[in-house]
Order: C-alpha cells, then sequence, then structure tokens
C-alpha cells in the first residue's frame, strides 16, 4: 500500500513569491493535516482538512491557506514569502472512524522549502 | 496550555545498550500519545500509539513504551540499540475531537560503537 506522498521535494523560491506543496494521502484516508517543521522551532500543527472542508486551523497567519480535491488530494499554498517560511512542511492522512473522530496520522516525506 | 515536554535534547548511547527516551505531557484530559522517528532529511515514521486499555504497548523496531497517568509520562524504550536506531525522536499527543497534534521537541539520538 502506498504511503503518503508530497511533491516537490525540494522548492526555492524568493521573498515575496508563492509556493504550492501537494499531498496525496493514503488511499481511503479522509483527512489531511499540514505540519511545518523549521529550525528551532520544532513541529508545529498548521491545518487540518477533512471531506473537502478546513476542520481547524494552527497559530498561522493567513497567507498559509490550503484546499483539499474530491480525491482528497491537498494543496498547502503559501502567499507573500517570507524567509522565515523556509522549513520542512509535512503532511498526514489519517481515517475517520466510525465514532466521527480521526485515527493515527501517517506522515510523508516532506516538502523542503527553502525562502531566499 | 497544552504541552509536551521531551527533557532530553541529545542522548548518546552505546550500540547494544538500553534507551529510555522520556516524555511528559500537560494536558485538561488524557490524551491519545505517540512517538515517531524522523532520520535525517525524511519525514516522521510512527514508532507505536497509545489510545487507551494496556498502558505498557509495543511497536515496531522492538520499542515499548508504557503510559503512566500519575507521572503524565510515556516513556520509550528499548532494551538493546542498533546503530540503524540513530535518529530523531518525537512524543506527540492529541486530544479526541481537537485532532491537531502538539509534539515535544525531539530528542536526538547517537549510537556509538
Amino acid at each position: 500500500e502506498a504511503g503518503v506522498t508530497q511533491s516537490p521535494t525540494h522548492l526555492i523560491k524568493t521573498r515575496g513569491q508563492q509556493a504550492t506543496l501537494r499531498c496525496s494521502p493514503i488511499s481511503g484516508h479522509t483527512s489531511v493535516y499540514w505540519y511545518q517543521q523549521a529550525l528551532g522551532l520544532g513541529l508545529q500543527f498548521l491545518l487540518w482538512y477533512d471531506e473537502g472542508e478546513e476542520r481547524n486551523r494552527g497559530n498561522f497567519p493567513p497567507r498559509f491557506s490550503g484546499r483539499q480535491f474530491p480525491n482528497y488530494s491537498s494543496e498547502l499554498n503559501v502567499n507573500a514569502l517570507e524567509l522565515e517560511d523556509s522549513a520542512l512542511y509535512l503532511c498526514a492522512s489519517s481515517l475517520l472512524t466510525a465514532g466521527g473522530t480521526t485515527d493515527t496520522q501517517y506522515f510523508g516525506p516532506g516538502t523542503r522549502l527553502t525562502v531566499l | 496550555a497544552q504541552s509536551v515536554t521531551q527533557p532530553d535534547i541529545h542522548i548518546t548511547v552505546s550500540e547494544g545498550a538500553s534507551l529510555e527516551l522520556r516524555c511528559n505531557y500537560s494536558y485538561g484530559a488524557t490524551p491519545y500519545l505517540f512517538w515517531y522517528v524522523q532520520s535525517p532529511g525524511q519525514g516522521l515514521q510512527l514508532l507505536l500509539k497509545y489510545f487507551s486499555g494496556d498502558t505498557l504497548v509495543q511497536g515496531i523496531k522492538g520499542f515499548e513504551a508504557e503510559f503512566k497517568r500519575s507521572q503524565s509520562s510515556f516513556n520509550l524504550r528499548k532494551p538493546s540499540v542498533h546503530w540503524s536506531d540513530a535518529a530523531e525522536y518525537f512524543c506527540a499527543v492529541g486530544l479526541f475531537g481537537n485532532e491537531k497534534l502538539t509534539f515535544g521537541t525531539g530528542t536526538r539520538l547517537t549510537i556509538i560503537p
């Protein structure tokens, strides 16, 4: 069974540009999560999507946004890039249980975003 | 505020020695608990998880962890480490209905021959 996939592996942008990162969840998973792993800041929750809707959002400015498509894949968009946005962006996916809660999150390999 | 603490930033152990990585949490309710491992430049791999039931959980690669409610801890153990265990280890907690994971700052494990 294929795991969570992310593209691109690396992305280099300049300050002020926009970045788009993509994630494909494990087959059958409906929830997708985005996390930022920046040097010195650890892993921080960004966004959670389920069934095409944003369910929860971390403490990030509005220029971090995303969406989930009908096939449950997801995009993370970062507008007006700043130097401090340089980080590893991790996507995770999970199942929604019969009780309506999400199960274990499985992570992809990440996209390394570098802002120059 | 909810928090997860991994007090050891870096641990060095000899190959074949036992290992214990510490994790403490501060939450209003009993959370879901996870340990993930990250090799350099890679994503996170799930080692084990605790949702409920038996407080000693077994994971992959010979790891185990014990949930101690009274100490708000979920320490990771391995009886004999291998050189391939060198990586960064993250403890994470989640709350029912909240879904986001809160991670500790990680413990980097170095294995010496």
